[in-house]
């Protein structure tokens, strides 16, 4: 099962920034977090991931909190095409990753 | 920019037959790994492999399923007498020791009737 919670749907104006949380209150010391997205039925898309720094790309950024028990994903200027479902994963090194329902975002216009 | 390639795109075959989905991964990736989407539900993890053997599989990956590496770019996932309910998308992602972050490809979509 995913050990991270997310809520299960959001939307955003278009512009604005998009916020997306997740909480993994049972994080392990060397579990990353991962974001991913799947935009249809796409394959999912890696986004950024993250040990104990906030992280920054291209992409996005990835803000954890300093107990890592949550982290929020903030897409700083939503467009319609970030329109998809989000999954947040906690993962260690060589596992498997593990998906849940994630939130389904809608960029509006 | 590298990616994950996947064929074909959309497989249509009939109640027990066998099909082979494949996939080339991306060169000088070590991990590759197989996935599946039913329709409107999760992805769904099926099978690890690396070393040239599977390192970790679910419940789902039963022996009606098998992956092969057969040359030193494929990987392939090969579903024995399918049933309807195998009807889904399937997903091939790799990674490298490196960079702990996997690429998945477009999906196979596999339609059995």
């Amino acid at each position: 099962d995913a050990k991270t919670t997310q809520p299960p749907s959001m939307d955003c104006a278009e512009g604005r920034a998009a916020n997306l949380p997740c909480n993994h209150s049972t994080i392990s010391g060397n579990e990353y977090v991962y974001w991913y997205r799947q935009i249809h039925s796409q394959g999912p898309q890696y986004i950024i991931h993250g040990l104990k720094n906030n992280e920054t790309n291209e992409m996005a950024s990835l803000i954890i909190t300093e107990d890592r028990k949550s982290s929020t994903l903030i897409l700083p200027h939503a467009t319609l095409r970030d329109t998809a479902v989000y999954y947040c994963i906690v993962r260690l090194g060589g596992q498997n990753f593990v998906f849940g329902p994630g939130t389904r975002l809608s960029v509006l216009p | 920019e590298p990616e994950v390639t996947q064929t074909p795109s959309h497989q249509v075959t009939q109640m027990g037959q066998e099909v082979i989905l494949r996939c080339v991964p991306i060169s000088n990736h070590l991990y590759f790994y197989w996935y599946r989407q039913i329709l409107g539900q999760k992805v769904e993890f099926l099978v690890s492999f690396y070393n040239n053997e599977i390192s970790e599989k679910s419940e789902i990956f039963d022996d009606q399923f098998s992956v092969e590496r057969p040359d030193g770019s494929n990987f392939t996932l090969k579903i024995r007498s399918t049933k309807l309910e195998d009807s889904a998308m399937y997903f091939c992602a790799s990674s490298d020791l490196r960079a702990p972050e996997a690429f998945f490809g477009q999906g196979t979509r596999l339609t059995v009737v």
